[in-house]
C-alpha cells in the first residue's frame, strides 16, 4: 500500500526544473507533500484534495490525477534551497478515512550551483 | 521556542534495555503520532493518538508501546530494545479536522542506536 515515488534521486543545476511523481495502487482521497532537509525534520509543503482543492506552497506546484491515483510535484527554476528529500503521503479511500497517511520512500533532490 | 520537542535527541542503549522517548507540544493539537525513519524506507507510522483517550496502532507497532499522558505529551517505549530498532524517530502533531488527515508538524527527531 506504500505509494511509489519516482525518480528515487535527481540532480539539477540551479534554475532547472524537476518533476517528482507519486503513484498508488489504491484509490486516494488526498496526497500530501513534505520536504526534509538533511538532518532536519520533514516540513509540510502541500495538500492536494480529491475534487481539486489544493492547499500549500507559493513557489511549488502540484497536480493530483484521481483517476490514475497519481500526483506530481513541480519544482520550477530550482534554487539551492530546494535540495532535500521529498516525500508524498497518501490518504487512501476506505469509505471512511482513518485520518492517517502512508508515506513513500522519498525522492532525493540535489540542486548544484 | 520549538512547538514540538523530543527528548532525548540522541540515545545509545544496549539490547534488552527498556527505553522511553518523549514528545511534548505547545501547539494545542489533539492528534499526535510516532514515526520511524530508516534510510531508503521513508516514514513509517508506529502509533497515533487522536486524543488522550484514543490510541491506535500504526503499520509497525510490534515491539513498541505508547502513553498519552496529556494532550501535550505522547511517549514511545521500547520494552526490550533490539538492534533492528536502531533508527531515527519522529513525533508529529496535527490539529485534527473531522476524520481527515491534515498538516503534520514534526519534532526534531530522536536518533536511537541499539547495540
Amino acid at each position: 500500500q506504500q505509494p511509489v515515488q519516482s525518480p528515487q534521486a535527481v540532480i539539477l543545476r540551479e534554475g532547472e526544473d524537476a518533476v517528482i511523481n507519486c503513484s498508488s495502487s489504491k484509490a486516494l482521497y488526498s496526497v500530501h507533500w513534505y520536504r526534509q532537509k538533511h538532518g532536519e525534520a520533514p516540513v509540510f509543503l502541500m495538500i492536494l484534495l480529491k475534487g481539486g482543492e489544493q492547499k500549500g506552497h507559493e513557489k511549488i506546484s502540484a497536480s493530483f490525477n484521481e483517476k490514475k491515483q497519481q500526483s506530481s510535484l513541480y519544482l520550477t527554476a530550482s534554487q539551492l534551497s530546494y535540495s532535500g528529500t521529498y516525500f508524498c503521503g497518501t490518504e487512501m479511500y476506505y469509505g471512511g478515512s482513518q485520518g492517517n497517511l502512508i508515506f513513500g520512500k522519498g525522492t532525493k533532490l540535489s540542486v548544484k550551483p | 521556542d520549538a512547538d514540538v520537542t523530543q527528548t532525548p535527541r540522541n540515545r545509545i542503549t544496549k539490547t534488552g534495555k527498556r527505553i522511553m522517548l518523549e514528545c511534548s507540544q505547545t501547539k494545542g493539537h489533539d492528534r499526535m503520532y510516532w514515526y520511524r525513519q530508516d534510510p531508503g524506507l521513508g516514514l513509517r507510522l508506529i502509533y497515533y493518538s487522536f486524543d488522550v483517550k484514543d490510541i491506535n496502532k500504526g503499520e509497525i507497532s510490534d515491539g513498541y508501546s505508547v502513553s498519552r499522558q496529556a494532550q501535550a505529551k505522547f511517549s514511545l517505549s521500547l520494552e526490550s530494545a533490539i538492534p533492528n530498532q536502531t533508527a531515527l524517530y519522529f513525533c508529529a502533531t496535527s490539529v485534527g479536522t473531522g476524520g481527515r488527515p491534515d498538516t503534520q508538524y514534526f519534532g526534531p527527531g530522536t536518533r536511537l542506536t541499539v547495540l
